[in-house]
């Protein structure tokens, strides 16, 4: 099955900077890649996603860039403000692997605090 | 329009206890989840529903079961409890035909001791 490996684990970076977290996956069948927001006592929460046959997508101060060659894609946000604090995931989906479901493997998450 | 809803948000169970935990969607989705998030390893897939009257088990479904009741819900229950099922739970729902974006509910925090 699918193995999504993402690093780092935490991440601290100022307010005003760019901050970079990186996937890599293991299933060359994987055509979807989302990135989630999880905040304090709350669900994740879908911020960007992107697309086996689109190798950039941005939305505002975020990004994602997928490279299917190396199996790998990174979440980018840049001038970074304290409410960017929370656990990032990303995660990676196989279109065959659960039926009409969309079955995805998660990354183990990534703490990015915000400092002023 | 709730979203995703999840009851209760909180649990104690002793182990051996059983209890299920109720997951609910207005968004007229076909497909639910079931995960569980311990710290250090993301989500886990516990079983999904592709659509209603189907379950399939995911990555860790020993000790779990499921009931997708009607196109709205779908259930867990833990039969018998143990210290390894605390964990925090969280149920999500997608449209399957786009077979993408997945919507989480708020999570119930579940201690065994």
């Amino acid at each position: 099955g699918e193995n999504v490996e993402q690093h780092p684990s935490t991440l601290s970076v100022q307010e005003g900077d760019s901050a970079v977290i990186k996937c890599t996956y293991s299933d060359s069948a994987s055509n979807y890649f989302p990135w989630y927001k999880q905040e304090l006592g709350k669900g994740p929460q879908l911020i960007i996603d992107i697309r086996s046959n689109v190798g950039e997508k941005k939305d505002q101060r975020i990004a994602v860039t997928l490279n299917k060659t190396a199996k790998h894609f990174s979440l980018h946000i840049t001038e970074t403000q304290p409410e960017d604090s929370a656990v990032y995931f990303c995660a990676a989906s196989n279109p065959s692997a659960g039926g009409t479901a969309s079955k995805l493997t998660f990354g183990t998450g990534t703490r990015l605090q915000v400092t002023l | 329009n709730a979203g995703v809803t999840q009851t209760p948000k909180f649990q104690v169970l002793k182990t051996g206890q059983s209890m299920t935990l109720q997951c609910a969607q207005d968004m007229n989705h076909n497909s639910m989840y079931w995960y569980r998030q311990d710290p250090g390893m993301g989500l886990r897939l516990i079983y999904y529903s592709a659509s209603e009257g189907t379950t399939d088990k995911g990555e860790v479904p020993n000790g779990y079961n499921v009931s997708r009741l009607n196109k709205r819900e779908f259930s867990l229950r833990l039969e018998s409890a143990a210290p390894s099922q605390t964990s925090v739970y969280f149920c999500a729902s997608s449209e399957f035909e786009k077979q993408e974006t997945q919507y989480f509910g708020p999570g119930t925090r579940l201690l065994v001791l």
